[in-house]
């Protein structure tokens, strides 16, 4: 069970646009702490995809964008390609267990 | 260019201390600000944050695991080691390093893993 909260999946023909969001609590996303998105090709290490709850790092198409609030925090994906099938995961530090926290995991399938 | 990479045994048999190592180049481990995590995923699963060290010599462990877990660093070499203590099959994952902008920071670029397996 992870601390962080994300649907298992989501789906969208290209072109279309998806978010997929991360529901956490008081002692991690909704005590202020930044939220990080990171996307997982099959097979591959996961990359570095939305820095501190909104920010692209070079290279990211602005397809890719994020936004927190409260206690959660969600990541939109517009201009759906077959190439942005992957997994997805958000990540913040938890006061309460003094560490590191990702989520579960998304998977974006593009129909 | 950053680059890390994990290296150490494929297999181990239950209730062995595995130990990885992170070997890094493109940045300092001394300089202010810099950090290496490892992180690690089971088969089909989640990332599980292990373990974190900073540039200050200072060590995060994940609660649930900070039992059987050591790093440490060695600046010289460009190296950070992690050692998991009494292993378990259920810690058959892929173990990633990564580098960190701070304990509460990204993981802005990681190694390619190296899978471990856990039998007998």
């Amino acid at each position: 069970q992870s601390v962080l909260t994300q649907s298992p999946s989501v789906s969208g023909a290209p072109g279309q646009r998806v978010t997929i969001s991360c529901t956490g609590s008081s002692s991690n996303i909704g005590a202020g702490y930044d939220v990080h998105w990171y996307q997982q090709l099959p097979g591959t290490a996961p990359k570095l995809l939305i820095y501190v709850n909104s920010n692209r790092p070079s290279g990211v198409p602005d397809r890719f964008s994020g936004s927190k609030s409260g206690t959660s925090a969600s990541l939109a994906i517009t201009g759906l390609q077959a190439e942005d099938e992957a997994d997805y995961y958000c990540q913040s530090y938890d006061s309460s267990l003094s560490g590191v926290v990702f989520g579960g995991g998304t998977k974006l399938t593009v129909l | 260019q950053v680059t890390l990479r994990e290296s150490g045994p494929a297999l181990v048999k239950p209730t062995q201390t595995l130990t990885l190592t992170c070997t890094f180049s493109g940045f300092s481990l001394s300089t202010s600000g810099m950090c290496v995590s490892w992180i690690r995923q089971p088969p089909g699963k989640a990332l599980e944050w292990l373990a974190l060290i900073d540039w200050d010599d200072d060590k995060y462990y994940s609660t649930s695991l900070k039992t059987r877990l050591t790093i440490s660093k060695d600046t010289s070499k460009n190296q950070v080691v992690l050692t998991m203590t009494n292993m378990d099959p259920v810690d058959t994952a892929t173990y990633y390093c990564a580098r960190a902008k701070a304990l509460y920071g990204e993981v802005d670029v990681w190694g390619q893993g190296t899978t471990v397996t856990v039998s007998s």
